[in-house]
């Protein structure tokens, strides 16, 4: 069975203050590991994409990057408003076919304090 | 905003009752999932549909059911609702083929069910 793990729970930080968020998986087969933000009482918010080992993409002061067992996102000196919950989640390759099924983590509560 | 609609925001029914949730995917999207999020389940994978047809299942419980119709909106029906079923219940939709990789998926607002 699929399973991602997040840590920490929570991260409190001050504006400025750089850091990094772990996810930690267990996948048959990976076709892909996402990073999504999602706000309060709203919708899930698609961030990145990685693929492969050694990926890394960047968006603003967000960094992805992936190894074989696990995905740190970077936070470089964060604003108030990147306080948010941070998710993880992956999706397996099923028997030879991909299916689009997300397994996700429990989240990241980010709170930047200014 | 994600191009992902879904109505309506919020619900509010009793023990026992049936509702249904509608989800509109954004344009041209042909994969439609649907997920719950409650606060110690996290967000979980109920079922997926591609251009109508079923494609995945989740832990979804008999009393759910779901289907996609031809203008390819989807709608998530839910019977005999239990205290526990109360829970955020998102869809989200993405743009691949079934023959191709399914890439990031698109979540909408959610629709917030209370059952009382």
């Amino acid at each position: 069975e699929d399973q991602v793990t997040q840590s920490p729970e929570a991260l409190r930080l001050q504006e400025g203050e750089s850091s990094s968020l772990n996810c930690s998986y267990t996948v048959s087969g990976l076709r892909g590991l996402f990073w999504y933000r999602q706000d309060p009482g709203k919708g899930p918010e698609f961030l990145f994409t990685l693929y492969s080992a050694g990926e890394e993409k960047e968006k603003e002061r967000l960094k992805a990057t992936l190894t074989k067992k696990e995905s740190f996102l970077h936070i470089t000196a964060p604003k108030p408003e990147d306080s948010a919950t941070y998710l993880c989640a992956v999706q397996a390759y099923a028997g030879g076919t991909s299916y689009g099924k997300l397994t996700f983590g429990q989240g990241t509560i980010l709170t930047v304090h200014p | 905003d994600s191009g992902v609609t879904q109505t309506p925001k919020h619900l509010i029914t009793a023990t026992g009752q049936r509702v249904t949730l509608r989800c509109s995917p954004r344009s041209g999207d042909l994969s439609v999932y649907w997920y719950q999020q409650s606060l110690d389940q996290g967000l979980q994978f109920l079922i997926q549909y591609y251009n109508g047809e079923e494609r995945a299942k989740g832990n979804i419980l008999e009393r759910f059911s779901a289907q996609q119709f031809p203008d390819l909106h989807s709608e998530l029906n839910l019977s005999s609702l239990e205290l526990g079923d109360s829970a955020l219940y998102f869809c989200a939709s993405s743009p691949r083929s079934i023959t191709g990789p399914y890439n990031e998926q698109f979540f909408g607002p959610g629709t917030r069910l209370t059952v009382l």
